[in-house]
């Protein structure tokens, strides 16, 4: 099966513009969770969608937001870009989103906010 | 609320020596939990994982790890370092049961360095 992918691998973008990433998960995973990820913070879950609903929502404010399509391919959109939102983007799979079920990553996209 | 505490946020060793990677969680019941690494410019890849029944768990790549519930900890092992071994290692948990969905907490991760 092919891995989760992400795109884009790498985008640069200046303050106060908005941000679509793309997650498409491994075939027949429905669940699909986006993380931050930066040096200061660390690893950071921003939220989870299972057939095109939002089941769980980490502290992020409003300026983040997903979506989830019938294909179970997911985005996320960040408005209003702050420098602060400069850090990896990282989407997981799993097959049900359930708390022992493996969440398998993808390679993530890197933005920089300038 | 559940956290994840991974002890020392550099390790290094000579290859060949033993890999201890720390991993201490903090939850009135035990959770789900994860060893992942990641290496520069990729994704997270899964070790292992405890859910249950077992509480010596062994991964990919020579690791393994002990759930010990009174000393509310998940560390990591590997007996011969290997110089492919270093990367960032992430300690995880998620909660059993409720609505967390989709969730894991991740402890802050440890650099592991392997000498020749």
């Amino acid at each position: 099966k092919a891995g989760v992918t992400q795109t884009p691998r790498y985008l640069i973008k200046t303050r106060g513009q908005q941000v679509t990433l793309s997650c498409s998960p491994i075939s027949g995973h429905r669940s699909v969770s986006w993380y931050q990820q930066t040096p200061g913070q660390g690893l950071q879950f921003l939220f989870e969608y299972f057939s095109e609903t939002q089941r769980n929502k980490g502290n992020f404010p409003g300026r983040f937001s997903g979506r989830q399509f019938s294909n179970s391919r997911s985005e996320m959109n960040v408005s209003t870009l702050e420098l602060g939102d400069s850090a990896l983007y990282l989407c997981a799979s799993s097959p049900q989103g359930q708390g022992a079920d493996t969440q398998y990553f993808g390679p993530g996209t890197r933005l920089t906010v300038l | 609320a559940q956290s994840v505490t991974q002890l020392g946020s550099h390790v290094s060793v000579s290859e060949g020596a033993l890999v201890l990677l720390r991993c201490n969680y903090s939850s009135s019941v035990p959770p789900y939990l994860f060893w992942y690494v990641q290496y520069p410019n990729q994704g997270l890849q899964l070790l292992l994982k405890y859910t249950s029944a077992a509480t010596l768990v062994k991964g990919i790549n020579g690791f393994e790890a002990e759930f010990k519930k009174s000393e509310t900890s998940f560390h990591l092992t590997k007996p011969s370092a290997h110089m492919s071994d270093a990367a960032e290692y992430f300690c995880a948990v998620s909660k059993r049961g409720g609505t967390s969905y989709g969730k894991l907490t991740f402890g802050q991760g440890t650099i592991l360095t392997v000498h020749p």
